[in-house]
């Protein structure tokens, strides 16, 4: 099945710094990829939708300026969180889709755990 | 989005079938039903999808009542690494955003 390779898998970072997470679709073109985030014991939440090409669609309440969004080849989205604090400390997920056969379900990464001191 | 209303969490024995209830009694009709899993500190797995036929694949199979309003996914043999938190989520085909709701843990006991 198609394969989508997130990194780093876990990144710990001073308060203040940036911090960019890599997602890359492996095996196939992906047009579209979203960015989730996901506290303890609590469910995905969707971030921003990311068309290649185009700029990122982001969900109400989550800030645009703080978390950009790359989508600049069918194959690599990025997402960078600037300036990090202790509460953005998460576990960040990416997914993505393509064309043909894969478009009828979502392909995940592995997630990033991001702690920030 | 159509809500959906899973169990919060359930046991099963393993090598049982585990067979795991969402109702989504607001589902339209060009939504299909998608079932996702997600082990614990990775990232969400897909599992099956079904618009109003029964579906089986090598992962498990899905049971779509005929008025649409609920589903089972069934995993005919239960191992330990089936112990996950699983998703049931009404979708429009070609519409990729997924809402995920609080999903069943479901624990495999030995």
């Amino acid at each position: 099945g198609a394969v989508v390779s997130q990194h780093p898998s876990r990144v710990i970072c001073k308060s203040g710094t940036s911090v960019k997470i890599e997602c890359r679709s492996l095996d196939f073109q992906a047009t579209t990829m979203f960015w989730y985030r996901q506290f303890p014991k609590q469910s995905l939440m969707l971030m921003a939708t990311s068309n290649e090409g185009s700029k990122a669609t982001y969900e109400q309440g989550v800030e645009k300026d703080k978390f950009l969004i790359n989508h600049a080849s069918l194959t690599l989205s990025t997402l960078t969180v600037t300036s990090a604090h202790p509460e953005d400390s998460s576990f960040y997920i990416c997914s993505a889709t393509g064309q043909g056969g894969v478009r009828e379900k979502l392909f995940f990464g592995s997630g990033t755990q991001l702690s920030v001191l | 989005d159509a809500k959906t209303t899973q169990p919060t969490s359930m046991d099963c024995a393993e090598g049982r079938a585990a067979n795991l209830p969402c109702n989504h009694s607001t589902i339209s009709g060009n939504e299909y039903v998608y079932w996702y899993r997600q082990i614990h500190s990775q990232g969400p797995q897909y599992i099956i999808h079904g618009l109003k036929n029964n579906e089986t694949n090598e992962m498990a199979s899905l049971i779509i009542t005929e008025d649409r309003k609920s589903s089972t996914l069934i995993l005919p043999h239960a191992t330990l690494r089936d112990t996950a938190v699983y998703y049931c989520i009404p979708q429009g085909f070609g519409n990729e955003k997924l809402t995920f709701g609080t999903g069943t843990r479901l624990t495999i006991i030995p």
